[in-house]
């Protein structure tokens, strides 16, 4: 596609359920990147990945978080037994590689734990 | 660690003025990238504007120019020509040349009067 898509828009679930978040990075980007902006926040970033090689997974909040990417195509980012305060935007972007520094950000997974 | 600190939670503009939004950073990297986002209320984040700190010349795009002061860590944002368009929260961001990742700074709210 034109852009970096994610899906759902927007997901509400109960605390203590698991939830999955997709990423479609634009064609042709190697990196990949997961941010979350908390209400009224600025974006923190989570997790990278860049092609095959091992994802740098350091913003990633606690072991309840975790992301997965095949190759350089869609990313999943998966919350387990969440919490209330997991209650987010989480913005996914893509970026190419050789000198093309710039990120292109996806609509963002609105996501609310009751 | 890298912070990016913007100091202006809101501003608010008459339609055809010009505002200038403020961002410092504080690093010790001596090669970095500086980004300004802007995020209207549909989520998706939108680059207008960045600057390579090797570059001494500010950066501008049609009516968006920074003002890049290395020595002093600060890196503003000028609207001239305000538009209602223009409206939306905007973001500072910082990103070493080694690291991937974006470090963003808390945003300004940005009201564009008619």
């Amino acid at each position: 596609g034109a852009g970096v898509s994610q899906s759902p828009s927007n997901k509400v679930t109960e605390k203590g359920k698991d939830v999955e978040l997709r990423c479609d990075p634009i064609s042709g980007h190697t990196a990949l990147y997961w941010y979350r902006q908390r209400l009224g926040q600025g974006l923190e970033f989570l997790i990278y990945f860049q092609g095959n090689s091992a994802p740098d997974k350091s913003g990633l909040p606690s072991d309840r978080f975790s992301a997965e990417r095949t190759g350089e195509s869609v990313s999943t980012l998966t919350i387990q037994r969440t919490q209330q305060e997991d209650s987010a935007v989480y913005l996914c972007a893509s970026s190419g590689n050789r000198g093309q520094e710039t990120q292109y950000f996806g609509p963002g997974t609105r996501l609310l734990v009751l | 660690a890298q912070t990016v600190t913007q100091s202006q939670p809101e501003m608010s503009v008459q339609e055809a003025e010009t505002v200038t939004l403020s961002c410092t950073y504080d690093t010790s990297e001596s090669d970095y990238y500086l980004f300004w986002y802007k995020q209207p209320p549909s989520r998706q984040m939108i680059l207008v504007i960045r600057q390579e700190a090797y570059k001494q010349q500010n950066a501008t795009e049609n009516r968006f120019s920074v003002n890049f002061q290395k020595a002093a860590k600060s890196f503003s944002l000028k609207i001239s020509d305000s538009q209602l368009g223009d409206a939306a929260m905007y973001f500072c961001a910082y990103r070493s040349r080694p690291a991937r990742q974006l470090t963003f700074g808390s945003g300004t709210q940005l009201t564009v009067l008619p």
